[in-house]
């Protein structure tokens, strides 16, 4: 149950687009696609902005998408906002019932 | 309104233990299953225990294995998890969250509770 791999930050200006991958393994990213990615500010309890590699609760902006390849995740976000900026997690079934989060990426909007 | 809200957190001796609790409001609970996730101090999200609808299964990573338990009251909309043998890596703040039926995703969480395992 080794954690995902994730850069420790990513930054970008506003209007840009950037990208936050998720490493796994064949045993988890690669075999399922039940990826999900949060959003959390400082302080605050986490937000679920992606399911299912691919999909966006109601209410989440469509600025945000999610997509996999092989064994890597990615959250894009297209037309950065200040409000954008906060920590970034992803997270994977990993068979047997079990979960496994990405380490966390720290996004800052320059 | 989907609300969810923990109690039970505090400050304990390694070793020790603790309960927390989680009360749901704003769905039918017992359709759902729920989980605890926690975030040590600066670090990143951890998570540690899953329930059934039901109550009938439970599901633990190895890290917490054999010394947490979770549990749920589906007549009174709450949810439980006791945490045995505390050690100082315990600490962090445990989030409850509702389960996204077949999806391995939560959906709506709790502001969280604090556990401090210190002397």
């Amino acid at each position: 149950q080794s954690a995902l791999t994730q850069p420790a930050s990513v930054s970008g200006s506003p209007g840009q687009s950037i990208t936050i991958s998720c490493t796994g393994t064949s045993s988890d990213v690669g075999s399922y696609n039940l990826v999900s990615w949060y959003q959390q500010h400082p302080g605050k309890a986490p937000k679920l902005m992606i399911y299912e590699v691919t999909k966006r609760p109601s209410g989440v902006s469509n600025r945000f998408s999610g997509s996999k390849s092989g064994n890597t995740a990615s959250l894009t976000i297209s037309g950065l906002q200040a409000e954008d900026e906060a920590d970034y997690y992803c997270c994977s079934y990993a068979g047997s019932s079990t979960l496994v989060f990405g380490g966390g990426t720290k996004l800052t909007v320059l | 309104e989907v609300q969810l809200l923990e109690s039970g957190g505090g400050l304990v001796q390694p070793g020790g233990s603790l309960r927390l609790s989680c009360a749901a409001s704003g769905f039918t609970f017992s359709s759902y299953p729920m989980s605890w996730v926690r975030q040590a101090p600066g670090k990143g999200l951890e998570w540690v225990s899953a329930i059934s609808g039901s109550g009938g299964t439970t599901y633990y990573p190895d890290s917490v294995k054999g010394r947490f338990t979770i549990s749920r009251d589906n007549s009174k909309s709450k949810f439980y998890l006791q945490m045995n043998s505390l050690r100082a890596e315990d600490t962090a703040v445990y989030y409850c969250a509702r389960d996204m039926r077949g999806s391995s995703a939560w959906d709506y969480w709790g502001q969280g509770t604090r556990v401090t395992v210190s002397s």
